[in-house]
């Protein structure tokens, strides 16, 4: 079963506005990344945070872990056009893993010039 | 920065072929992944490995295989091509360490079995 699911599937909106996007998984983790990926193209990672962090930055990106309810959400705030693309959280079960991670079915965001 | 690199970026293949795909990376990475993506089912891990010459199943290795001889070079093998594994293939490296460290991807090959 997936790990990650993120919600929404799909979202869509004007340059300027912010984007959230939310991630909820099922088991216990060590740290969860969020990753980029253009049309077409390979995965870019934008953030990690451990199981013991509740919010970290990376520029416009804020990563928020509750870790209770078992959920994470990625703001983007002041979305631009070059934003558009899918958006995957995966998760790290720990235990003797090697660096195997879980991924969501993602979302893709659509940002109107 | 970290570069992995795949053999093709597009490939298509008939029913029955052996199919070879590659991925090379310049970073040490111990970790090398290989995943398909498609629409509607996200990132599935195929197999993957830890260490030259070991290998570990993921979630979907059915009708695949892997080889590790070289630390940087990982191959996924389709012994005999179907057309339900038309697909996107992803490799991906990490270093090796307690927890999961952050995945660096190569570009894709989208591969059509006919």
């Amino acid at each position: 079963s997936q790990q990650g699911e993120e919600d929404p599937q799909a979202l869509s909106i004007q340059e300027g506005e912010n984007a959230t996007m939310n991630c909820s998984y099922k088991t216990s983790i060590n740290n969860l990344q969020w990753y980029r990926q253009n049309s077409g193209r390979g995965l870019v990672h934008l953030i990690l945070i451990r199981s013991n962090e509740r919010e970290k930055h990376s520029g416009r990106l804020r990563v928020t872990l509750d870790t209770s309810k078992k959920s994470s959400s990625l703001l983007i705030t002041a979305s631009r056009a070059a934003d558009t693309a899918s958006y995957f959280c995966a998760t790290d079960a720990g235990g003797t893993s090697y660096g195997k991670l879980t991924f969501g079915q993602g979302t893709i965001l659509t940002v109107h010039p | 920065d970290v570069k992995v690199t795949q053999s093709s970026r597009y490939l298509v293949k008939r029913t029955g072929e052996k199919v070879f795909l590659e991925c090379v990376q310049d970073m040490d990475h111990e970790n090398m992944f290989w995943y398909r993506q498609d629409p509607g089912l996200g990132l599935r891990l195929i197999y993957f490995s830890y260490d030259v010459k070991m290998k570990e199943k993921g979630d979907i290795p059915e009708g695949y295989s892997v080889s590790r001889e070289k630390k940087e070079r990982f191959s996924l093998i389709l012994e005999s091509a179907s057309t339900n594994q038309t697909s996107m293939y992803l490799c991906a490296t990490s270093p090796l360490g307690f927890s999961a460290d952050t995945q660096y991807f190569g570009p894709g090959t989208r591969l059509t079995v006919l």
